[in-house]
């Protein structure tokens, strides 16, 4: 069974402060991605990475960047933390043989005060 | 912007019942997939259907692909309590299929 782990299930951070939302994926997947969601919206794509070291902007990257530094891990940075960035988020992996299935993450909610 | 937008919103029905999710989208598609989120979970991938596919089943699933209107159904039968969760509709925005939008989601509520 594929798994994706994420770092924390709740988290509750500051204003301003720096924030680290990491993933880890068991899978060897290539592809790993970031969203966020929120009543309403659905899922909308932050960021997306198809390769360690590569990275492509989803809908929504302002104020966030990533890393991916190995295959296996995919980190979401909240550079200086706002109160409209609390919300769900979800980190997903998937492998180019079969783009369209991804694996999701339990995802962390995320409190900004 | 959203691809997919789900209808309705909510849908509260008895067990037993059947369960129908309708999702449309704006452009032209290779595959729609459905997903399911229970409360607080990440999503589980469901079903997906091709863009010549009119009709797919798995299981207790029955997903239909209308292309010349941009919309397609998901039905669960005989529902359960289990199945309570929210259900989205995606699509692939790039070629390569591995960027998805979704849509808002539908919420379930199946009662026992």
């Amino acid at each position: 069974d594929v798994k994706v782990t994420q770092s924390s299930r709740y988290l509750v951070k500051r204003t301003g402060e720096k924030v680290f939302l990491e993933c880890v994926q068991d899978m060897d997947h290539e592809n790993m991605f970031w969203y966020r969601q929120d009543p309403g919206l659905g899922l909308r794509l932050i960021y997306f990475s198809y390769d360690v070291k590569m990275k492509e902007k989803g809908d929504i990257p302002e104020g966030y960047s990533v890393s991916r530094e190995k295959k296996e891990r995919f980190s979401l940075i909240l550079e200086s933390a706002s109160t409209n960035q609390t919300s769900m988020y979800l980190c997903a992996s998937s492998s180019p043989q079969v783009p369209y299935e991804q694996y999701f993450g339990p995802g962390t909610r995320l409190t900004v005060t | 912007s959203q691809q997919g937008e789900e209808d309705p919103q909510a849908l509260s029905i008895q067990e037993g019942e059947n369960a129908t999710m309708n999702c449309s989208y704006k452009t032209s598609i290779n595959n729609l997939q459905w997903y399911r989120q229970n409360s607080g979970r990440g999503l589980v991938h469901l079903i997906l259907i091709r863009s010549n596919e009119r009709e797919k089943h798995s299981g207790r699933l029955r997903v239909t692909l209308d292309t010349s209107k941009k919309s397609s159904s998901l039905l669960i039968t005989a529902s359960r309590a289990a199945d309570t969760a929210s259900y989205f509709c995606a699509t692939a925005v790039n070629n390569a299929g591995n960027m998805l939008t979704f849509g808002g989601g539908t919420r379930l509520m199946v009662k026992p």
